[in-house]
Formats: structure tokens, sequence, C-alpha cells
């Protein structure tokens, strides 16, 4: 069974840092690429960020470009996201999520972890 | 790209037809995809590449379209398919629609 569980996720100040790391299980984790999601209370869905299986790709969005970064670790079957300078808009529930290996599409997705960014 | 999801929210009955709307700001060939959000759960994917059932994905969603105007539709509402459906495009930077809330009347 395919199963990305995230946690890092908690309460910081504005202009703080943060880790988040997500779990994978069930599946060969260097075979695919992965994405970083996230979702603003009671809102919808943005997509942050994507590295490739080997790490040789990786794309942000412009509003965490510059701020945030991307990583994986294939040993260990974990995805990260470093997250530095953050603001009270960055406050969201972040998701990981699975792309297929043969199409470009998000196939499983994490729980998901809750940042509050906040004095 | 901008994805706009039409409409807003669609308050129907278990049993009824479902049709929901993402309309692109440019074509996306049929790199679409539609996702299913039910409160504080993550989102499920149900259809890839405009029209393809994701696994697992019963047979009463479907999905349609292609370059700039799609369509999901969930034939016979079950208890279960009243959510927000959002559509999700990977032609270009991945975006995502505003959602549609399928709410029971």
């Amino acid at each position: 069974e395919v199963q990305l569980v995230e946690s890092g996720g908690g309460l910081v100040q504005p202009g703080g840092s943060l880790r988040l790391s997500c779990a994978a299980s069930g599946f060969t984790f260097s075979s695919h690429p992965m994405n970083w999601v996230r979702q603003a209370p009671g809102k919808g869905l943005e997509w942050l960020s994507y590295i490739s299986s080997r790490t040789n790709t990786i794309y942000y969005a412009d509003s965490v470009k510059g701020r945030f970064i991307i990583s994986r670790d294939n040993a260990k079957n974990s995805l990260y996201l470093q997250m530095n300078s953050l603001r009270a808009e960055d406050t969201a529930v972040y998701y990981c999520a699975r792309d297929a290996m043969t199409t470009d599409v998000a196939d499983y997705w994490g729980q998901g972890t809750l940042v509050t960014v906040s004095s | 790209i901008v994805l706009t999801q039409s409409p807003v929210t669609l308050s129907l009955s278990p049993g009824e037809r479902a049709t929901l709307s993402c309309r692109a700001s440019q074509s996306v060939s049929s790199h679409l995809a539609w996702y299913q959000q039910k409160p504080g759960q993550a989102p499920r994917l149900l259809i890839y590449e405009a029209s393809n059932r994701a696994t697992g994905i019963p047979a009463r969603f479907s999905g349609s379209g292609s370059g700039t105007d799609f369509t999901l539709t969930i034939s016979s509402l079950e208890p279960e398919d009243f959510a927000v459906y959002y559509c999700q495009q990977r032609s270009g930077w991945p975006t995502f629609g505003q959602g549609t809330k399928v709410e029971i009347k």
C-alpha cells in the first residue's frame, strides 16, 4: 500500500524557518518524481515544488522561489521541504504528492501537515 | 494557465447526475486531471489525462474534453460523492481550478 506521511509542521514566527519531511513507503520511491502542494485554510490548492526522481530537475512556484528548497533522499525514502523567511501567507496545510511513473499526474497524496506562521 | 470551474456550488440529490465544468485560459491538450477532496482529507485523484479513471475509481465518474473545455460527470450521485472537486492542468506549471462544491440538496 502506498503511504506518504508528512511531519515537521507547527507554529513558527514570521521570518522563521521550518523543515518538512515526507516519509514514503509501499512503492519504489526512487522511481517517482515528487511534489509539494499546499492549501491555505478554507482555500484552494497551490502547487509549490517538483523534484524529479534523481533530483536533476527541480521547479518552484514564484511564490516560494528563493525561500523554499525541495530535496529528497532516495536511500531514506524521504522527501523534504526547507522553508525559510516564512510569512503569514505561508500558513497552510502542506501535502507531499507522488507523481505517477508514466504520466504527469499526482496519483497519491499524504494526509498533510499544518504550518502556522504567526507571532 | 488559469483554470475556471463552474458552477462554484452544485446542489443535487443522491441519484442525480452531476456535471462539472473546467475551462482553461489556453489549450492544455489533454493534460488535465480531476481530484475529489472531502473535509479534513487530502485530495484524491479521480481522472487523469482528461478521461482516464484512476485506480479504484468507480465507473460512475467520467471525464471528457480536450484543449480548453473539460467536463467531469458523476452519473448517479452516491452519498459519499458530496465533496469539493478540483481540476488541475500539467501542460505548463501546474495550476488548479478554484473548485466546485457538490452539496446535498
